[in-house]
């Protein structure tokens, strides 16, 4: 595998279900971001984490719990979760956080919330 | 805070037509700036980024991009599109611990 690996790329759920979303890369970086991309808005920064430490959390509601057990693994913890936050949920690593390193992405999840 | 405009949500262009997309941001200092595209059901992909020097970036896919520090703008450029061009596209202001996206603008390439 290269790059940026997320998994699954599709999932439904419903509301009252517990899921996550998983994240790999394979790049050697040190920082790794959950972003949420919705139709007709721009991408949204979720959580940041730089060596394995979260440097920001955006006001993302607690039914979203990130993990980053290491600088190459990054999970998305989802429970009861409701409709609006259907959309695709993009996670990026980059050398380390900050503005200037490049951030590679990976293919995303979809999400959709009955 | 930084933040980022794309004002065309939609553009359709003639293959071989030239193309120029348009990208301003808000910003206190000199940023670092970026342009990605997006394919369907694929992720982001770096076209190319600006952090100094030279205002004229090149970029891979034949892409182009000019920072113009007057016009606060970071416009995207081909001189002559493919078919394989249509894509979202995505301007990104880089400051701080943080990155800002475009909501995107979406490029339609006709035969």
């Amino acid at each position: 595998e290269t790059g940026v690996t997320q998994t699954p790329r599709h999932l439904v759920m419903g509301m009252t279900n517990k899921k996550s979303l998983k994240c790999e890369q394979h790049l050697g970086h040190n920082a790794m971001y959950w972003y949420k991309q919705s139709a007709k808005k721009p991408l949204e920064l979720m959580f940041v984490y730089n060596f394995k430490e979260q440097t920001e959390n955006n006001s993302v509601p607690s039914r979203f719990s990130p993990e980053c057990p290491n600088s190459s693994h990054l999970f998305l913890h989802l429970h009861t979760l409701q409709p609006e936050d259907s959309a695709l949920y993009l996670c990026a690593s980059s050398q380390t956080s900050g503005s200037s390193n490049e951030q590679f992405f990976g293919p995303g999840t979809r999400l959709t919330v009955l | 805070a930084q933040s980022v405009t794309q004002p065309d949500i939609h553009i359709t262009v003639s293959e071989g037509a030239s193309l120029e997309l348009r990208c301003n941001y808000s910003y206190g200092a000199t940023p670092y700036l970026f342009w990605y595209v997006q394919s369907p059901g694929q992720g982001l992909q770096l076209l190319l980024k600006y952090f100094s020097g030279d205002t004229l970036v090149q970029g891979i896919k034949g892409f182009e991009a000019e920072f113009k520090r007057s016009q606060s703008s970071f416009n995207l450029r081909k001189p002559s599109v493919h078919w394989s061009d249509a894509a979202e596209y995505f301007c990104a202001v880089g400051a701080g611990n943080d990155m800002r996206f475009g909501a995107g603008t979406r490029l339609t390439v006709k035969p």
